[in-house]
């Protein structure tokens, strides 16, 4: 079946770098994307969506970029701080699919002070 | 902003007994409630929908009279592990929906069968 990136590969950047996390998916039917943090023993937290009619669009100290041509789609973070290590993953939404999300394998992001 | 409870946090049971695990949306209806199952360093899978006042759905795979799904109301689904096994050991989470994309997610249970 359709998926979205499967596998957990981890991320090792400097504090104050610019991180950039990727996620690659199938569907091309997807009429929304998410990022999402989940940090240790917790829940998914939200990050920043995208329209699937978009190729861009940013937020506080992130931005997210997608490009549908190769079934791409990317997380950049500013300036990234120790708190943002975390698990990010991407998700991808279908219209008329009962609301169901369907999520990426994840990148583990570590940050050294 | 929109916030869903999970209860308990962490639960540990002996093999053999059942285990419930409440979701709650604390400041909205929820149309729609999910619970996903995830494993150490993995993804999120997602085990069943449920919407209020109807039957779950289950994903391909997923036992559905070993993971009993209520969503009495718009508020509260609850998640029943029956007869646990060492290998039902997992963090559980739910999310609850409205008619959006958008998915406001528990903070887990972690649940441990002895």
């Amino acid at each position: 079946g359709e998926s979205v990136g499967l596998h957990l590969p981890t991320l090792s950047v400097q504090e104050g770098d610019n991180s950039i996390i990727n996620c690659a998916y199938s569907n091309s039917a997807s009429d929304y994307f998410i990022w999402y943090k989940q940090e240790s023993g917790k829940g998914p937290q939200f990050i920043i969506d995208i329209r699937s009619n978009m190729d861009k669009r940013q937020g506080q100290r992130v931005t997210v970029l997608l490009n549908k041509t190769v079934k791409h789609l990317s997380l950049q973070i500013a300036a990234t701080q120790p708190g943002d290590s975390a698990v990010y993953f991407c998700a991808e939404w279908v219209r008329n699919a009962g609301n169901m999300l369907t999520f990426g394998g994840g990148t583990r992001l570590m940050v050294k002070p | 902003g929109a916030v869903v409870s999970q209860h308990p946090s962490r639960v540990i049971c002996k093999s053999g007994t059942s285990v419930k695990i409440e979701c709650r949306s604390l400041d909205f209806q929820a149309t729609t409630m999910f619970w996903y199952r995830q494993f150490p360093k993995q993804s999120l899978m997602l085990m069943a929908t449920s919407n209020e006042g109807s039957k779950a759905t289950y994903e391909q795979g997923v036992e559905k009279d070993k993971f009993l799904i209520n969503h009495a109301s718009l508020t509260l689904s609850t998640l029943t592990v029956t007869s646990a096994h060492p290998e039902d050991s997992s963090f559980y989470i739910c999310s609850a929906t409205t008619v959006t994309y958008e998915q406001y997610f528990g903070p887990g249970t972690r649940l441990t069968v002895t």
